[in-house]
């Protein structure tokens, strides 16, 4: 069983600059969420792909945007960037339905983001 | 606003003894919670999670505590190591599949 892997694990952007960010999910998880996690906080909600869609979206502006992949791997963008966006960036996969036995979100351990 | 807070931004617990970590919540649509475990240079991992038609749930060392009336939840872990010395965040799951994250709490397990 493969675990959610990241990549790359830090980068460094200058401010106005594009990022691309990619996860592979876990073995025979079909739903990838992208959450980010400022320091001294909680990882904040993104958004969500299923079935190469966006299946939910959390506060965040139209300038992070996503893309899922057949094979279920997903990459996160961010156009224009700003300080404010320096953080760790994770992924997490799942199946479509949480809350249950082993529904759990498993999460890479991350992309570290830094805007200067 | 914060839905899920964690007031409390460490703790510190002598080996052995009991760690409790607590969370409360402010929407009461809220129905499943979990906890995740995070590592430094690690992405947060499954810890533990409870149903809102429980009050307790129990895995070995962790147990997770329920209170809907009160939206608190705690975790047990007894009894504490060394190895658990990590932050630990509460989260609850929101229509969507969308988990919302406390700030998390930092455990320190003194030897």
């Amino acid at each position: 069983e493969t675990g959610v892997t990241q990549s790359p694990t830090h980068l460094i952007k200058t401010r106005g600059q594009q990022v691309t960010l990619r996860c592979s999910s876990q073995s025979g998880h079909n739903t990838v969420s992208w959450y980010q996690q400022a320091l001294g906080q909680g990882p904040q909600f993104i958004f969500q792909y299923y079935r190469e869609e966006e299946n939910g979206r959390g506060n965040f502006p139209p300038r992070f945007s996503g893309l899922q992949f057949p094979n279920y791997s997903s990459e996160l963008n961010v156009n224009a960037l700003e300080l404010d966006d320096s953080a760790l960036y994770l992924c997490a996969s799942s199946l479509p339905e949480m809350g249950g036995d082993n529904t759990e979100a498993f999460f890479g351990q991350g992309t570290r983001l830094t805007v200067v | 606003d914060q839905q899920v807070k964690q007031n409390s931004p460490s703790l510190s617990v002598q080996e052995g003894r009991i760690s409790i970590l607590n969370c409360d919540y402010t929407n009461s649509m809220f129905d499943y919670f979990l906890w995740y475990k995070k590592y430094p240079a690690e992405g947060p991992t499954f810890l533990i999670s409870i149903s809102s038609i429980k009050d307790k749930n129990e895995d070995g060392r962790f147990t997770v505590f329920l209170n809907k009336s009160a939206k608190h939840l705690s975790l047990h872990i007894v009894p504490s190591q060394p190895g658990d010395s990590a932050v630990y965040f509460c989260a609850a799951l929101e229509y969507g599949n969308k988990l919302v994250f406390g700030a998390g709490t930092i455990l320190r397990v003194k030897s």
